[in-house]
């Protein structure tokens, strides 16, 4: 079965400091994988999206970047981290399906805080 | 620019009450997700639907989705206290420049069923 692996699960950062999340899908193969943000009391923004190894789709400009080294694996970093990007990151992954793809998995998220 | 509105934001009802929660989009779609979101957690999966006059049902819970008018329904029918929580509607699209499917969210429905 698929899984989708996300963490760590809390996270509070200094102003400044670098952040590196991780997000591993389990099960499947060549997924599109995703980043949302969701911040306090709001709804969900689409940060990044990848459809294959090395291909970033980048949805607004801000102070954070993405990266895809494995065909399973999604990192959403920042080299110096502000207050405006505390929140709650998904990960999520589809499988597209002879062209399209339905059915999106979130993972567990992570809650980051910066102060 | 895909917009996603959802209404009401705010919703206070008793048990055993029905309601219905809207959510409009801007651009044509066929399909459309609504999911589940408990304070603190992740995004849950309640229904998928893929094509026009769609209808699905699960408990108190039924979704339909109406293509032309572009327009989704979640309808609650006799609402319980387990029902609280936010409810999201996406779309999701394909996008030209990035080569993949992605969602684009509702701005949310906070759902407090009253004892």
């Amino acid at each position: 079965s698929q899984t989708i692996h996300q963490w760590p699960a809390t996270l509070v950062q200094p102003v400044g400091s670098p952040l590196s999340l991780e997000c591993t899908v389990e099960g499947t193969s060549n997924p599109n994988l995703y980043w949302y943000r969701q911040a306090a009391g709001r709804g969900l923004q689409l940060l990044f999206y990848s459809v294959g190894i090395g291909q970033i789709s980048s949805e607004v400009p801000q102070n954070l970047s993405a990266s895809r080294p494995q065909d399973r694996q999604f990192i959403l970093s920042s080299k110096k981290l502000l207050l405006s990007d505390s929140g709650f990151y998904l990960c999520a992954w589809s499988v597209p399906s002879y062209g399209t793809n339905y059915g999106y998995t979130f993972g567990s998220g992570t809650r980051l805080t910066v102060v | 620019e895909l917009k996603v509105e959802q209404n009401p934001l705010f919703l206070s009802m008793q048990e055993g009450k029905n309601y219905t929660i809207y959510c409009n989009y801007s651009t044509t779609s066929d399909r459309l997700y609504w999911y589940r979101q408990d304070p603190g957690k992740s995004l849950e999966s309640l229904f998928v639907l893929l094509s026009n006059g769609a209808v699905k049902q699960e408990g108190r819970l039924m979704a339909s989705l109406d293509t032309k008018a572009r327009l989704s329904t979640l309808h609650i029918t006799a609402a319980v206290h387990d029902l609280s929580a936010t409810y999201f509607c996406a779309v999701d699209m394909f996008s030209l420049t990035g080569g993949g499917n992605k969602l684009t969210f509702g701005t949310g429905t906070q759902l407090k069923v009253e004892l």
